[in-house]
């Protein structure tokens, strides 16, 4: 059984600090790493797709990276906003074609 | 370009009733799956489509059926409901192939009493 894992579970933070969580993986059988962010009654909304060892993606204010080898990538938001006060799930993807595996999420409330 | 729909978005029904939840895919998109999220979890995987079959399952009772028509829309069907499946069902649709991100509904809340 695939097992990922994400932590902190939550995080409350100011606005402004900058702040960053982990998601774990199993480094074997590796093909893709997702991040999503989920806001209250919206759709999950698709940030990153990470397949590199090493790979480092930036959205705005958003960056993540990845290392395949250890089985973790980092999620960072620099300057938090308020509306950046969402849930945001990692998934691992073992092979082409592969169901998506889903870590528990990391609740993020950004203080105004 | 409309996004991933699903319908309805609420729903409640009784133990031991039936329920039908249905999926429209983003344009383009061939691949359908369908995921539970229970309170407090990540989504978790029950099953995909992809040319009107299931292609993959997750860890989910047979009780748990869907259906892909030909213009990729899809029915998850859940029989005999016990409360444990309360919860709410998303549905993504993708592209197959490579790494292809998946892009989600906003999901139907399924509530059994």
């Amino acid at each position: 059984i695939l097992n990922v894992e994400q932590s902190p579970q939550s995080l409350h933070v100011q606005e402004g600090d900058s702040t960053n969580f982990t998601c774990s993986f199993p480094s074997s059988n590796f093909y893709a790493l997702h991040w999503y962010r989920w806001e209250t009654a919206k759709s999950p909304e698709a940030l990153f797709v990470m397949t590199l060892n090493g790979d480092e993606k930036k959205k705005g204010r958003i960056s993540a990276t990845l290392n395949t080898k250890e089985g973790y990538s980092y999620l960072y938001i620099k300057g938090s906003q308020p509306e950046d006060s969402a849930t945001y799930l990692c998934a691992f993807n073992h092979g082409y074609g592969q169901n998506f595996v889903f870590g528990p999420g990391t609740r993020l409330s950004v203080l105004p | 370009d409309a996004g991933v729909t699903q319908s309805p978005t609420h729903l409640i029904k009784t133990r031991g009733q039936q329920v039908t939840l249905r999926c429209s895919p983003k344009s383009g998109h061939d691949t359908v799956s369908w995921y539970q999220q229970a309170l407090g979890q990540g989504p978790q995987f029950i099953f995909q489509y992809y040319e009107e079959e299931e292609r993959q399952r997750g860890n989910f009772p047979d009780r748990f059926s869907g259906h892909q028509f030909p213009n990729y829309s899809s029915e998850l069907n859940v029989n005999a409901l016990l409360l444990g499946d309360s919860a709410l069902y998303l549905c993504a649709s993708s592209l197959m192939g490579n790494e292809e991100t998946q892009y989600f509904g906003p999901g139907t809340r399924l509530l059994v009493l």
